[in-house]
């Protein structure tokens, strides 16, 4: 199947430090979503956008939908314990009749207090 | 509350036998979607159904098997013949049409001892 490119795979930082992660594509998507999984538990959808170009924020959180369609980065400011997860990315492909979602293999983020 | 559900949280099988996985939601969503989660390696696609009694293969489908018999339900069946069931099962619901976000239940942790 289809394959999102999400880096790093992994980041040690320090409490309030800023973090960006990033997924990339060779294919169009249509629809970018941005979750985070805490250990033993679903993920929870973060941020969603629809636009290319969009760039949307929910509290320290900000994402944007690159230009090109293909990519897509979130970036957490002033990180905070609570922060430590595995952060993933996951689209939907464009095209009629597409309802399956790609997920990236996830950013794991610790955070050093 | 509306949400989705999965039960049980902690599953344990004998090799040799099936076992299956709940997944409910009171949503009205139209689509639902089975992923396995296994360290490293993302989320990996199962099977997905868009209406009731109709579901598709995902990228891993051998193994495994699903029914839609009510919008509400689409339980997952690991059977004997899947090879290395032991693994994290996530089930994610969403409307179909327009863009909409995926919503996960809290996941269920298959071991086969």
């Amino acid at each position: 199947g289809q394959q999102l490119n999400q880096s790093p795979q992994s980041m040690f930082i320090q409490e309030g430090e800023d973090v960006s992660m990033n997924c990339t594509s060779s294919s169009i998507f249509n629809t970018w979503l941005w979750y985070k999984q805490d250990p033993g538990e679903g993920p929870v959808l973060l941020i969603a956008l629809y636009k290319a170009g969009e760039l949307t924020s929910n509290g320290r959180l900000t994402a944007q939908f690159g230009i090109t369609r293909k990519d897509s980065f979130l970036n957490i400011s002033a990180s905070i314990p609570s922060d430590v997860g595995i952060y993933f990315c996951a689209g939907q492909l464009a095209g009629a009749g597409s309802y399956q979602l790609t997920f990236g293999k996830g950013t794991k983020l610790s955070v050093i207090p | 509350d509306g949400g989705i559900t999965q039960s049980p949280k902690y599953l344990f099988r004998k090799e040799g036998q099936n076992v299956t996985l709940s997944c409910e939601q009171n949503l009205n969503h139209d689509a639902m979607y089975w992923y396995r989660q296994d360290p490293g390696q993302g989320l990996r696609l199962i099977y997905y159904s868009q209406i009731v009694n109709d579901f598709q293969k995902g990228d891993i489908a051998e193994g495994y098997s699903v029914s839609r018999e009510k919008k509400e339900s689409f339980p997952l069946t690991v059977t004997s013949a899947q090879k290395n069931p032991t693994a994290f099962y996530l089930c994610a619901s969403r409307h179909l049409g327009g863009y909409t976000e995926a919503f996960f239940g809290q996941g269920t942790r298959l071991t086969v001892v």
